[in-house]
């Protein structure tokens, strides 16, 4: 079946760049989203990328994918203290019949450290 | 406007009780959905709604029931749970279900006694 891995912990210095990746193996994935979850909040839709591309920038945010290698990146530049938080990668096959199933990593825990 | 709204923010609950979690949003969505999670885990999918009919059940005890009375509101029955229930539940809304970005609500933290 579909799978999203993301390595669990990353931890930075405030003012460097930090960068969260992600593998995932359905390789009909048409949607690639990145969320943030700060302690006790909902998930906040980050930025998200189709397919058929292979960047997106954002202001700080800039997402790379790279489709061969089924492998996604979120470089956040100039990382903050307020960006500590829970990054969840997330994948969905856009297929009708898979009922918009978002296919989640395990969330990668950024810390910034002043 | 991409806001969902859930209600109430905290919920204690007995074993014994019935309540009921709210999400609503206006945004004329016509997908909507409701996730478990635990602390530091991915949100886990329960049911989802498309065009007020229940499309998706992922196996979810019938002690959870969701329904969608109109458009803009979904709602989550409670009753009889077990402390291991106790999660953030977290309400969800999409333009439509194929590929379509799902946007988050801020969840209700339930804790069952």
């Amino acid at each position: 079946g579909e799978d999203v891995e993301q390595s669990l912990f990353l931890s930075v210095r405030e003012g460097d760049s930090s960068v969260i990746n992600c593998t995932y193996t359905d390789s009909s994935s048409t949607y690639l989203y990145w969320y943030k979850q700060e302690p006790g909040a909902g998930l906040q839709l980050l930025t998200y990328i189709f397919s058929n591309m292979d960047m997106k920038q954002d202001q700080r945010l800039t997402v790379l994918l790279n489709k061969k290698d089924k492998h996604l990146s979120l470089r956040i530049a100039d990382t903050q203290t307020g960006d500590s938080a829970i990054y969840f990668c997330a994948e969905s096959s856009g297929i009708y019949n898979q009922g918009g199933k978002l296919i989640f990593g395990q969330g990668t825990e950024l810390s910034v450290k002043p | 406007d991409t806001e969902v709204t859930q209600t109430p923010k905290h919920l204690v609950m007995g074993m014994t009780n019935k309540k009921s979690l709210k999400c609503e949003q206006h945004m004329g969505h016509r997908a909507m959905y409701w996730y478990k999670q635990k602390a530091k885990k991915p949100p886990e999918l329960m049911f989802v709604y498309s065009y007020e009919k229940l499309s998706i059940n992922e196996s979810v005890p019938s002690r959870f029931s969701p329904e969608c009375p109109n458009s803009s509101l979904l709602n989550l029955h409670l009753h009889a749970l077990q402390p291991e229930d106790s999660a953030l539940y977290l309400c969800a809304s999409s333009r439509a279900l194929e590929g379509e970005t799902q946007y988050f609500g801020p969840g209700t933290r339930l804790l069952v006694l």
